[in-house]
């Protein structure tokens, strides 16, 4: 059964540093990996979206790498924002109904 | 565009009450849909998932049920509530088919269900 955790469980940076956000999965049979903002209250919104072929995607701000073999993804944030401040998900599909399995979460704070 | 809609946005029911939570997607067609639940302090659960109309999987065994009556709507239900059901429901979409791994999955904007 895949497994994904996300390590920090929760982290304070002051503005202007990168933030580094670390997801692994036991299972690297996967088909892509998502990557989530949620704010308090507030439903999912996706930020990037990485196949299981590619090994990078870029969207601003955002940067994020994928491992399969090591079951490991990393979301790199820029020039950190007091904006940035969210609960960052990761989540995986590794079955063909794209069922997704969520890690727990990051929670970040950006001071200003 | 593409728009997830999901209501009511809060929701304060007594136990033993019953439940119907909707969730209708616009601008897509034959979408997979899914029924997430995100519990104080814990993780999202995946409880059913759809992959056309009248086609319900269910991934929890549990009090809730789950029905899609037509192509782009999706909706959870219960007859009786239970304290345990209170949490945060999402819904989502996706036009990702079988084996696929290109296309998002979108999520709706929630809704808040406590179980008094």
């Amino acid at each position: 059964k895949q497994e994904v955790t996300q390590i920090p469980a929760a982290l304070s940076v002051p503005e202007g540093e990168n933030l580094v956000l670390n997801c692994s999965f036991t299972d690297s049979a996967i088909y892509n990996l998502q990557w989530f903002r949620q704010d308090p209250g507030k439903g999912l919104t996706s930020l990037l979206l990485i196949q299981s072929s590619q090994r990078e995607q870029t969207s601003g701000r955002l940067n994020a790498s994928l491992d399969k073999s090591s079951g490991r993804s990393t979301l790199y944030i820029a020039a950190s924002q007091p904006g940035d401040s969210a609960t960052y998900l990761c989540a995986v599909k590794s079955d063909s109904w794209g069922k997704l399995q969520f890690g727990a979460g990051t929670q970040v704070v950006v001071t200003p | 565009s593409q728009t997830i809609h999901q209501w009511p946005a809060t929701l304060v029911q007594p136990v033993g009450s019953p439940l119907s939570l909707e969730c209708t997607v616009e601008g897509t067609s034959n979408p997979n849909l899914y029924w997430y639940r995100q519990a104080a302090g814990r993780g999202l659960q995946l409880l059913f998932y759809s992959v056309g109309i009248g086609q319900i999987s269910s991934e929890v065994p549990q009090n809730l049920s789950a029905s899609r009556p037509q192509d782009r709507q999706f909706i959870l239900s219960s007859k009786k509530l239970l304290l345990s059901d209170s949490g945060f429901y999402l819904c989502a979409w996706t036009i990702d088919r079988l084996a696929g791994g290109a296309h998002e999955q979108y999520f709706g904007p929630g809704t808040r269900l406590t179980v008094t």
